[in-house]
């Protein structure tokens, strides 16, 4: 596609409930990347996958957040038991190998836990 | 980590105002990023540029890397330009952003 690609663009769920959230990056783009905007502050890195493997997962926050990218291009972000404390902007962007290169951004998906 | 701090937090102009926002990192970078977040959350890539200076119509940037400082300048502001702006780098030892808190813009008519 023209641009990365991110659904659904909002979600609402109820705490414990568990949520996937799709990233469609740009065709060819070999690096994805999850981050995570609360309001009124600045992107938060999540994960890093270069092709098909995580190569940097240290800022997921703890074990109910869980990323897959298996054929090196759509990506699902799976939060498990959701808390109040997830609702956040979760925005993905590629770039076309990684380091020194470009980072495109999504739409986003705005995801609220009752 | 990286620290990257913008300045200012606030800024409010009038139409056809000149700004400059700044953009300050502790470490040095492979990559800088500017990006204008738009009403709708959308991150707009202004600028790549992790040294040097590039112009695009009334935006420019300069990114001083041995001074671990860049420039964003907006002439002849529009009330389009409104929105946040934000400076993110890519630290030397990894691919991640780390961004700065932002500067929010309001330009009036």
């Amino acid at each position: 596609g023209a641009g990365v690609s991110q659904t659904p663009s909002n979600k609402v769920t109820e705490k414990g409930k568990y949520v996937e959230l799709r990233c469609d990056p740009i065709s060819g783009h070999t690096a994805l990347y999850w981050y995570r905007q609360s309001l009124g502050q600045g992107p938060e890195f999540l994960i890093y996958f270069q092709g098909t493997g995580a190569a940097d997962d240290s800022g997921l926050p703890n074990d109910r957040f869980f990323a897959v990218r298996p054929e090196g291009s759509v990506s699902t972000l799976k939060i498990q038991r959701t808390e109040r404390g997830d609702s956040a902007v979760y925005l993905c962007a590629s770039s076309f190998s990684g380091s020194y290169n470009e980072q495109f951004f999504g739409p986003g998906t705005r995801l609220t836990v009752l | 980590g990286i620290q990257v701090e913008q300045s200012p937090p606030d800024l409010i102009l009038q139409e056809g105002a000149n700004s400059t926002l700044r953009c300050n990192f502790s470490d040095s970078v492979n990559n800088l990023q500017w990006f204008h977040q738009n009403p709708w959350g959308q991150l707009i890539n202004l600028f790549y540029i992790p040294s040097g200076t590039k112009q695009n119509g009334r935006l420019s940037a300069t990114t001083v890397a041995t001074e671990r400082y860049s420039l964003l300048y907006i002439s002849s502001s529009q009330t389009t330009d409104s929105g946040v702006y934000f400076c993110a780098v890519e630290q030397s030892s990894g691919s991640r952003l780390t961004f700065g808190e932002g500067t929010q813009l309001t330009v009036n008519p």
